[in-house]
């Protein structure tokens, strides 16, 4: 099965600057890769998706990209917020029995300092 | 909006009860998971369910058990419960072949 790296250390920025929270994988490329955000003692919060032939996803002060040459996704918060400090989840999916489960990383916590 | 609803935000039993968790979900989502959450472990997969009265093992079944009677309920089942199941649990649901999943606000459970 996948093994997902996220930065076990949390992320201290200020408040202004760009985050950018980076999800190794190990194994096969996913046909799909994910990010969530999870507040504490809350669930995750799907924020983006991004396909396996998509390099860069956008949402909004969101960007994701996905190169499957180095196995990796990285995930852009730009303009960031005291508000958009969280745990950020990455996952990938694996097609099993006709849908998807994800596996999911162990998540970066973002502090935005103001 | 999709809601994931599950029994209880916190919850306290003692060693060698059996202990239900029960989520609800409205969008008659095929598929239902239940994950455990411990600090620096993440999240990890116990069981989930395809559709109604299936069920698969995820990573760690040990020592849980699931049932899926009705689609939009998916019962988490702790025959005896350990010190070791103190936990976080989640429950998530989505539709079949589609990949975004949606969690509900998680049941803390302390087995003391």
């Amino acid at each position: 099965s996948q093994k997902i790296e996220q930065n076990s250390e949390a992320l201290n920025i200020q408040e202004g600057k760009t985050a950018t929270l980076t999800c190794n994988y190990t194994n096969y490329s996913p046909a799909y890769l994910q990010w969530y955000r999870q507040d504490p003692g809350r669930g995750p919060v799907f924020l983006l998706l991004i396909r396996e032939n998509e390099k860069e996803k956008r949402k909004e002060r969101l960007k994701v990209t996905f190169d499957t040459t180095l196995k990796q996704s990285l995930f852009h918060i730009t303009a960031s917020q005291p508000a958009d400090s969280a745990t950020y989840l990455c996952a990938l999916d694996e097609a099993s029995g006709g849908s998807y489960i994800p596996t999911f990383g162990r998540g970066t916590s973002l502090i935005v300092h103001p | 909006d999709v809601k994931v609803t599950q029994s209880s935000r916190y919850l306290v039993k003692r060693t060698g009860e059996k202990v239900f968790l029960e989520c609800v979900q409205d969008m008659d989502h095929e598929n239902m998971f239940w994950y455990r959450q411990d600090p620096g472990l993440g999240l990890r997969l116990i069981y989930f369910s395809y559709d109604v009265k299936m069920k698969e093992k995820g990573d760690i079944p040990e020592g849980y058990s699931v049932s899926r009677e009705k689609k939009e309920r998916f019962s988490l089942i702790l025959e005896s419960a350990s010190t070791n199941q103190t936990s976080m649990y989640l429950c998530a649901s989505k539709q079949l072949a589609k990949n975004i999943q949606y969690f509900g606000a998680g049941t803390r459970l302390s087995v003391l």
